[in-house]
This record gives structure tokens, C-alpha cells and sequence, in this order.
């Protein structure tokens, strides 16, 4: 298996532009989390899904920020209008099914400069 | 809300010599995982600890768990410069799959 997919690998874009962020999990994986990452703030959840549908999105900083995932291959994090403080790395990690004695795989990341 | 501390925030050491790290959580934990970083990669699973009193080894790195303490270690037995990367201990909350991270560890492995 290729492992947790992420795109693009580094944006950088201007304050109010509009930012996708991509992720297919690992085939068979029913978690998918959204992380984000910053010097100041550490390793933060943002949302998590089971089997598509959202569970937790109480770590979502604010509303300019939105995830989907349409199915079980695809999800995205959308953060508009953009804004500096944005700027982190944003990880994806998928997990099988709660019942294994298994770990959340992390994607490479996306490195986020907003200017 | 579970909060995961970790200590030492940074360490040092000379290769060749031994270290633990200290990993504290505030309520009952489901599991406790240990991840490693390496600087501008992403995280790597290296244990998942799922009962009181469980010890996993891997190379010169191994990884217990004393629920009733609420205290994960990871000690690093004669380090080598390979080893020098953030570790990170993250736990879970029963029902949820939502995991809290330390802060990190900053291992760096002086020749």
C-alpha cells in the first residue's frame, strides 16, 4: 500500500485566497483525521470521520475552515478566506477499525504559507 | 479533557549512553502510542501500549505503560546518532478515537 496520500506537499498563497488541502487514506482504513501542526501550538485534531460521516470536529479553529469527505477514498480541508496565522503543516492520518490494536498512519503533510 | 505531558521538552545525550523519557496523562487513557518525527517529515508509529504493565521493545528503544501511575517511558538504551528525532506519546479517550499529543521530546545524540 502506498500509505496515506496528501496534496499538494507545500501551497503558499496570499492572505484571502481560498486553500484546498487533499488526503486519500489507506484502502480498507475507516478513520480519517486532519491534523495540524505549528511550533507554537504542537500537534492539534481538527475533525475526524468514521466511515465518512464527521465525529469530532471540535478542534476546528474557526469557521473559514470546513472538511468533507465524500467517500471512503477522499477527503479535503478547506480553509477560506486564508489568513497568516494559518500557516502550519496540516497532516492526514487514517486508522483501521477501532477493534485492531492498530495506530493512526500519518501522511507526509502539507506545508502552508500564507503570506 | 485528557492533557498529555512529556519531559524532558529537549535532550541531549552522548551516544553510547542511556535515557527515559517521561510521558504523564491527566485521566484514564485507552491506549498510549509512542510516534517519532523526524525534522520536516512526517510522524512514525513505534508502539501502541494497550494495558497496564505492557513493555514493547523494538531495537535499542523500548516503551512501557503504568496505567495506575498514568505514566508511559521510553528508554533509549546505548544511543546511536540515528536515533536524535522528536518523540511524541499521544493518548486516547475510551469510545473515542480522538488522540491528544505531548508536546514532544527533542532528541538530539551527540557523537
Amino acid at each position: 500500500d502506498a500509505g496515506v496520500i496528501q496534496s499538494p506537499r507545500h501551497e503558499v498563497t496570499e492572505m484571502g485566497q481560498e486553500v484546498t488541502l487533499r488526503c486519500k487514506p489507506i484502502s480498507g482504513h475507516d478513520y480519517l483525521f486532519w491534523y495540524r501542526q505549528t511550533m507554537m501550538r504542537g500537534l492539534e485534531l481538527l475533525i475526524y470521520f468514521n466511515n465518512n460521516v464527521p465525529i469530532d470536529d471540535s478542534g476546528m479553529p474557526e469557521d473559514r475552515f470546513s472538511a468533507k469527505m465524500p467517500n471512503a477514498s477522499f477527503s479535503t480541508l478547506k480553509i477560506q478566506p486564508s489568513e497568516p496565522r494559518d500557516s502550519a503543516v496540516y497532516f492526514c492520518a487514517s486508522r483501521a477499525d477501532r477493534a485492531s490494536p492498530d495506530t493512526q498512519y500519518f501522511g507526509p503533510g502539507t506545508r502552508l504559507t500564507v503570506l | 479533557e485528557l492533557k498529555v505531558e512529556q519531559n524532558p521538552l529537549f535532550l541531549s545525550m552522548q551516544e553510547g549512553k542511556n535515557y527515559t523519557i517521561y510521558c504523564n496523562y491527566s485521566t484514564t487513557s485507552d491506549r498510549l502510542y509512542w510516534y517519532r518525527q523526524d525534522p520536516g517529515k512526517s510522524l512514525e508509529s513505534l508502539f501502541v501500549l494497550l494495558s497496564n504493565g505492557a513493555v514493547k521493545q523494538e531495537g535499542r528503544l523500548m516503551a512501557s505503560l503504568d496505567t495506575k501511575a498514568r505514566l508511559s517511558t521510553l528508554h533509549i538504551t546505548a544511543a546511536v546518532h540515528d536515533l536524535s528525532a522528536t518523540y511524541f506519546c499521544a493518548g486516547d479517550h475510551f469510545g473515542n478515537e480522538k488522540l491528544t499529543f505531548g508536546t514532544g521530546t527533542r532528541l538530539t545524540i551527540i557523537p
